[in-house]
């Protein structure tokens, strides 16, 4: 079953402008991750947060997380056309051994130059 | 950083036949892959889990007998689609982390395999 529900599943902006995205789950979580994917390639792991962290920061991008309403979000600040790709979100379940990710539907953002 | 080398990037076989697709960690070892198949304009859904030296893990409704998977190294899980039908035509991908840190710093994707069967 789907575990993370991104929304908006499209976003266009334009370059410069920031993005939000948004990530809902169900059951409880290890931590949740976010991946970015280029049209026809394999995904890029973006950034992890875990289920004791509300907020983290990785050079334009911003990830928080809301464990009570299970929610996360990703906020790229000053975007560029080279922002433009698919983002997923994937919640991991499990501590330590390598477990299954269970992945959103995913938004398609456009950055427009 | 964490490689993973996928092989072929795209691929036609002919109906009937079987196409084997390779993961390979090139600078760290796994014990576990993943494999993937996403459907255009979709999200990744999880086929079955590649264990190093023992049978796979498949998710429910994926024929194992169909979609053979060996894990024969540390560094190489290989992904054989047997008798291939046209439905069987998807983006493959597999993933893997070196032990225990998949939750710690995520994941590495190969490249993914267009598969085309006609």
């Amino acid at each position: 079953s789907q575990q993370g529900e991104e929304d908006p599943q499209a976003l266009s902006i334009q370059e410069g402008e920031n993005a939000t995205m948004n990530c809902s789950y169900k059951t409880s979580i290890n931590n949740l991750q976010w991946y970015r994917q280029n049209s026809g390639r394999g995904l890029v792991h973006l950034i992890l947060i875990r289920s004791n962290e509300r907020e983290k920061h990785s050079g334009r991008l911003r990830v928080t997380l809301d464990t009570s309403k299970k929610s996360s979000s990703l906020l790229i600040t000053a975007s560029r056309a080279a922002d433009t790709a698919s983002y997923f979100c994937a919640t991991d379940p499990d501590t330590g051994a390598n477990s299954k990710l269970t992945f959103g539907k995913g938004i398609t953002l456009s950055v427009r130059p | 950083g964490a490689v993973v080398s996928q092989h072929p990037s795209w691929v036609i076989c002919k109906s009937g036949t079987s196409v084997k697709i390779e993961c390979r960690s090139l600078d760290f070892q796994a014990t576990t892959m993943f494999w993937y198949r996403q459907f255009p304009k979709q999200s990744l859904m999880l086929m079955a889990t590649s264990n190093e030296g023992s049978k796979a893990t498949y998710e429910q409704g994926v024929e194992k007998d169909k979609f053979l998977i060996n894990h024969a190294s540390l560094t190489l899980s290989t992904l054989t689609v047997t008798s291939a039908h046209p439905e069987d035509s998807s983006f493959y991908i597999c993933s893997a982390a070196a032990p225990g840190q998949g939750g710690w710093r995520g994941y590495t994707f190969g490249s993914g395999t267009r598969l085309t069967v006609v």
